[in-house]
């Protein structure tokens, strides 16, 4: 079974401080997307990446960056958190080939 | 661009209800449709999915068709269980195998006994 685990299921950071989400996935998959999901807007699309150290924007970038140095983690960065990125945070992952894509349990993010 | 529009929630059925959930698209050329579910505390998981027009998916009792003519996919359950209480959301990708998904809102079901 393809495996996305994310390295928090929940996390509190003050307002201003610089925040790390971590993504690893076990199936060696090329892609890999951060979501953030918020009620009533659904899932919106921060950065995606198709392969080591490749990254682009999604529909949201503003206020993240990424880092993928190594094929299976994908992290995402808040370089200076703030209250309106409280939310939920969603990994996934993709092979090349396929149509599906595998999602990780979720970072529940609260800035404070 | 490319959007998905699902129907407004939440929904409320009993257990063995029938259910219908809308969902419609706008995209250029021939996107891949798909239907995701995220039960209580759980990330996405796939739940069907259809590639191409008249195309049917089908999993655990649900269906959706990919109608070109209308760019609908809606998804259809004809007995729902206690068990499918989650939160369903209908996306599309774009042309190629590993295109980025756009997503809609996400309706809540909630089956009661």
């Amino acid at each position: 079974d393809v495996k996305v685990t994310q390295s928090s299921r929940y996390l509190v950071k003050r307002t201003g401080e610089k925040v790390f989400l971590e993504c690893v996935q076990d199936m060696d998959h090329e892609n890999m997307f951060w979501y953030r999901q918020d009620p009533g807007l659904g899932l919106r699309l921060i950065y995606f990446s198709y392969d080591v150290k490749m990254k682009e924007k999604g529909d949201i970038p503003e206020g993240y960056s990424v880092s993928r140095e190594k094929k299976e983690r994908f992290s995402l960065i808040l370089e200076s958190a703030s209250t309106n990125q409280t939310s939920m945070y969603l990994c996934a992952s993709i092979q090349g080939s396929s149509y599906e894509q595998y999602f990780g349990p979720g970072t529940r993010l609260t800035v404070t | 661009g490319n959007s998905v529009t699902q129907m407004e929630g939440p929904v409320t059925l009993s257990e063995e209800a029938f259910l219908t959930i809308n969902c419609t698209y706008t995209a250029t050329g021939y996107p891949s449709l798909f239907w995701y579910v995220q039960y209580p505390g759980e990330g996405l998981q796939l739940l069907l999915k259809a590639t191409k027009a008249d195309d049917k998916g089908s999993n655990k009792g649900f269906e959706a068709t990919y109608r070109k003519e209308t760019t609908s996919f809606h998804l259809e359950k004809g007995s729902v269980q206690v068990s499918d209480s989650a939160v369903y959301f209908c996306a599309l990708s774009g042309t190629g195998a590993n295109s980025k998904l756009t997503f809609g809102k996400g309706i809540t079901l909630s089956v009661r006994p």
